[in-house]
């Protein structure tokens, strides 16, 4: 594609409820990051995909975090039991390969947890 | 874990002012980005570099590895320059994901 997407582009859910982000890679990118960047803060990096393999999950906050890439391309973020403390702009970026190249961002998906 | 340091947090010019924004880090780096996030959110690559300096019009970025640093520079600066700009780093050996500086937030005034 075009670019990197995300959607949706907001998300509000009610604390305890479970919500599922996703991310659309640019089509040639072999990897996929995810980051989670809080008002005010730069972004913090959660997890990242190498095609459908997942090196590094080493930044998901809890275990209520979770990522897919089943297939290599497209990538979902599942937050499950939300907390109020959830509430971040989640980043999906991708890049052509593991190192040594840019990262493209999507537009981010605001989660706003009442 | 502060792995990358900027400064100024906030900075406030007049049109035409020439603008420096710092960035310092504390581990060994494969490159270093310079990112601009927009009013809206959007993110923004500008500059990828691990040696030297680089320009794109009136931006430019450099980098002293020995001393681990890196300046970003806008040259007669315009109210449209006005956004966060993020420093992030990809680490040696770590799958390249970024660690990000916290952000400067320029605004440049008419």
């Amino acid at each position: 594609g075009a670019g990197v997407s995300q959607s949706p582009r907001y998300k509000v859910t009610k604390r305890g409820q479970d919500v599922t982000l996703r991310c659309d890679p640019i089509s040639s990118h072999a990897t996929l990051y995810w980051y989670q960047q809080a008002l005010g803060q730069g972004p913090e990096f959660l997890t990242y995909f190498n095609y459908e393999a997942q090196p590094d999950k080493s930044g998901l906050p809890s275990d209520r975090f979770s990522a897919e890439r089943p297939e290599g391309s497209i990538s979902t973020l599942t937050i499950q039991r939300t907390e109020q403390r959830d509430s971040a702009m989640y980043r999906c970026a991708s890049s052509l390969e593991v190192s040594g190249s840019e990262q493209y961002f999507g537009p981010g998906t605001r989660l706003t947890v009442t | 874990k502060n792995e990358v340091e900027q400064s100024p947090q906030n900075l406030t010019a007049q049109e035409g002012e020439f603008i420096t924004i710092n960035c310092s880090y504390s581990v060994g780096i494969s490159a270093l980005h310079w990112l601009q996030q927009h009013p809206g959110g959007g993110i923004v690559s500008l500059f990828m570099l691990s040696s030297g300096k680089k320009k794109h019009g009136r931006l430019i970025a450099t980098i002293n590895i020995q001393e681990k640093h890196s300046s970003l520079h806008i040259t007669a600066s315009h109210p449209r320059d006005s956004a966060v700009y993020i420093c992030a780093v990809s680490l040696l050996d770590t799958g390249n994901q970024f660690y990000f500086g916290t952000g400067t937030s320029l605004t440049v005034i008419p």
